[in-house]
């Protein structure tokens, strides 16, 4: 069974830090493209980042872009978020998952919330 | 960014009635591949988001085949073929062309 576990969200003052980390189960991590998908309370998704098979790729929104870092580790099927010079706005649930096209293989992680406020 | 418009926000149903959302792209999702990277999301109450349809219309995994999905280039749909109390939640459209990858803003399905 294919599993996604986040851990690392919290209470965390404005222009604070926070590293957010989902370990993946039940299929081969490396062989897959992550995402990292934000929701405000009662609003829609966002996609944050994406991150390819062997890291060598990020792309991200414009909103964190220089303030978020995506990354992984394959050896220890863990994808990873730095968020830096967190804002307000940031306040979200963040959910882990897989970035996958054109198959149909699709999966979320439980979510993790994310509060910036002083 | 691309800005995907959904309509309408609030969809009230009747059971076992078919139900439609549609999705407008501000431009159009045909990638340089060849495919057009447009899903559909569920999400219900209290749950993470799931996907339903990928590229326009092939379903996921698990996916009841009363889902559907159809459209091309900025016009989309998605379809059920007759609602069922599990189907309750939000339902967004999504593009997977142009990064970022962005959403629409959610429709919500009720039972009437």
């Amino acid at each position: 069974e294919v599993q996604l576990v986040e851990s690392g969200g919290g209470l965390v003052q404005p222009g604070g830090s926070l590293r957010l980390s989902c370990v993946g189960s039940g299929f081969t991590f490396g062989n897959y493209w992550m995402s990292w998908v934000r929701q405000a309370p009662g609003k829609g998704l966002e996609r944050v980042a994406n991150i390819k098979t062997d890291g060598g790729e990020q792309y991200y929104v414009g909103s964190v872009r220089g303030r978020f870092t995506i990354s992984r580790d394959n050896a220890k099927n863990s994808l990873y978020l730095q968020m830096n010079s967190l804002r307000d706005e940031d306040t979200a649930v963040y959910y882990c998952k897989t970035a996958v096209r054109q198959l149909p293989f699709d999966y979320w992680g439980q979510g993790t919330p994310v509060i910036v406020s002083s | 960014d691309v800005v995907m418009t959904q309509s309408p926000l609030s969809l009230p149903v009747t059971l076992g009635q078919p139900a439609s959302i549609s999705c407008r792209s501000s431009q159009s999702l045909v990638h340089s591949d060849g495919n057009t990277y447009m899903n559909w999301i569920q999400q219900r109450p209290g749950h993470s988001p799931r996907r339903l349809i990928y590229k326009v219309s092939s379903r996921d995994s698990g996916v009841p085949d009363r889902f559907s999905g159809s459209g091309s280039g900025t016009d989309f749909t998605l379809k059920i073929s007759r609602v069922e109390a599990e189907d309750v939640g939000v339902y967004f459209c999504m593009q997977a062309t142009h990064w970022p990858w962005t959403f629409g803003q959610g429709t919500k399905v009720e039972i009437k």
